[in-house]
């Protein structure tokens, strides 16, 4: 049973940069197709999704967001990390690190389990 | 980018009545080399994280009873809650797996009259 959990600054000011860890833990044997999302959820946008990190490093984007958004890992942790320069108060919202889904040996790109997500004000 | 939009934006139904969520994509999420439609529903309650329900329009995650029912093809789909239960308060989102951006729909609220 996959768990999930996030971590970081509750307030970053305006133009800095946000750095949030993901910190997975029960992983399955099946490491090698482990794909780890970040998403958010602001009163603007809803869900967005942000990110998303292979465990052989292929990383991809929001096509709106990718000039500012880094996704990396620390397999050593068990951890993904994302930043998101030039932070700004529209940043604001719940941040959500999040495992793509498996069905049998076919992995897929829905989201679960999601962690409980961390709140970020940029104020 | 791929653009869902559900319908309604919310509904307020009796319990055990049927409740009937829409999504619609600007584009097909119908996958031909597989015969699969890549859509997925989550039920998010207040003050918790979505938890999935649906994947490949119509499959059923692990744990999620069976009224709830996915359906649905190519750029129209439907999420079904029959025999409502107190329970099912949330916001329901559809997202498309298909391709990178993965997008979401703009989400519905479902409550209980």
């Amino acid at each position: 049973q996959v768990t999930l959990k996030e971590s970081g600054p509750a307030l970053v000011r305006p133009s800095q940069t946000l750095t949030l860890t993901c910190t997975l833990s029960g992983l399955s044997p099946d490491i090698n197709k482990l794909r780890v999302s970040w998403l958010r959820q602001t009163p603007g946008k809803a869900l967005e999704w942000l990110a998303r990190i292979d465990w052989d490093d292929d990383k991809f984007y929001s096509t709106s967001l990718k000039t500012r958004l880094t996704i990396s890992k620390d397999t050593s942790k068990n951890q993904v990390i994302l930043t998101m320069t030039d932070m700004d108060p529209v940043d604001t919202g719940t941040y959500f690190c999040a495992r793509h889904g498996v069905a049998g040996a076919t992995g897929g790109n829905w989201f679960d389990p999601w962690g409980q997500g961390v709140l970020v004000t940029v104020s | 980018d791929f653009v869902l939009t559900q319908s309604p934006d919310s509904l307020a139904m009796s319990l055990g009545e049927r409740a009937t969520i829409n999504c619609k994509s600007s584009q097909t999420v119908f996958n031909g080399l597989d015969n699969k439609n890549y859509l997925a529903w989550y039920q998010q309650k207040l003050g918790q994280p979505p938890k999935l329900l649906i994947y490949w329009a119509s499959t059923r995650a692990s744990g999620v009873p069976d009224r709830i029912t996915g359906s649905g093809s190519g750029t129209d789909f439907t999420l079904t809650i029959n025999t409502l239960q107190a329970e099912d308060v949330a916001v329901y989102y559809c997202q498309q797996h298909f391709s990178t951006p993965y997008t979401f729909g703009q989400g519905t609220k479902l409550e209980i009259k």
